[in-house]
């Protein structure tokens, strides 16, 4: 079976520090990966996703970047975090491009920029 | 940015009431509609997807249906209990593939 892993749960970091966040998937091949954020009292915003190794497409213009460098592997990253990074990053991964299958989401992770 | 609307924001449900909420969309380059359920400490979960104008379904007491030329989903919940308590989210499928995200609808049902 499919599983979907994300790390760390929680980090709270200075403004002006960097970021790492990791996403694993195990059990498939190909997928496409997902990095979305919630902002407080907002829904899910695609933040950048990617169909292959090195492929990444960028959602919104942001302090934030991704990187893929394996197929099940996704990095979401910054070199100097801004206040306005606080939220809650979900990875997601799918089989399907055209996204009429479900995504499946890993455990989160909460970031606090102080 | 398409607006994915949900609405009420929140709702308390008496356990054993049935209730409902919605999810508006455009309903122009209709693809696909997504139900998610969002536990709380847990990740969201895939409830339906929906992809066919007077689609219905159904997973336990919870249904959904579509309707794409008017742009909106309904989602029920039927004799709702405690552990149907969660944040439902609906999404929408663009023209370029992309996942749209409503804000959700908050759901506690008390004993």
């Amino acid at each position: 079976s499919q599983t979907i892993h994300q790390w760390p749960a929680t980090l709270v970091q200075p403004v002006g520090s960097p970021l790492s966040l990791e996403c694993t998937v195990e059990g498939t091949s190909n997928p496409n990966l997902y990095w979305y954020r919630q902002a407080a009292g907002r829904g899910l915003q695609l933040l950048f996703y990617s169909v292959g190794i090195g492929q990444i497409s960028s959602e919104v213009p942001q302090n934030l970047s991704a990187s893929r460098p394996q197929d099940r592997q996704f990095i979401l990253s910054s070199k100097k975090l801004l206040l306005s990074d606080s939220g809650f990053y979900l990875c997601a991964w799918s089989r399907d491009r055209t996204n009429t299958g479900e995504l499946f989401f890993g455990e989160g992770s909460r970031l606090t920029v102080l | 940015i398409l607006n994915v609307e949900q609405s009420p924001q929140s709702l308390h449900v008496q356990e054993g009431d049935s209730t409902n909420f919605t999810c508006s969309f455009p309903s122009s380059n209709f693809y696909a509609l997504h139900w998610y359920r969002w536990e709380t400490a847990k990740s969201p979960e895939a409830l339906f997807v929906m992809t066919l104008n007077g689609d219905e379904k159904k997973k336990g007491r919870i249904s959904a249906t579509l309707n794409t030329k008017e742009g909106y989903s309904y989602l029920y919940i039927k004799g709702s209990q405690p552990e149907d308590s969660a944040t439902y989210l609906c999404a929408f499928v663009d023209s370029w593939g992309k996942l749209q995200f409503g804000a959700g609808t908050q759901v506690v049902v008390t004993p």
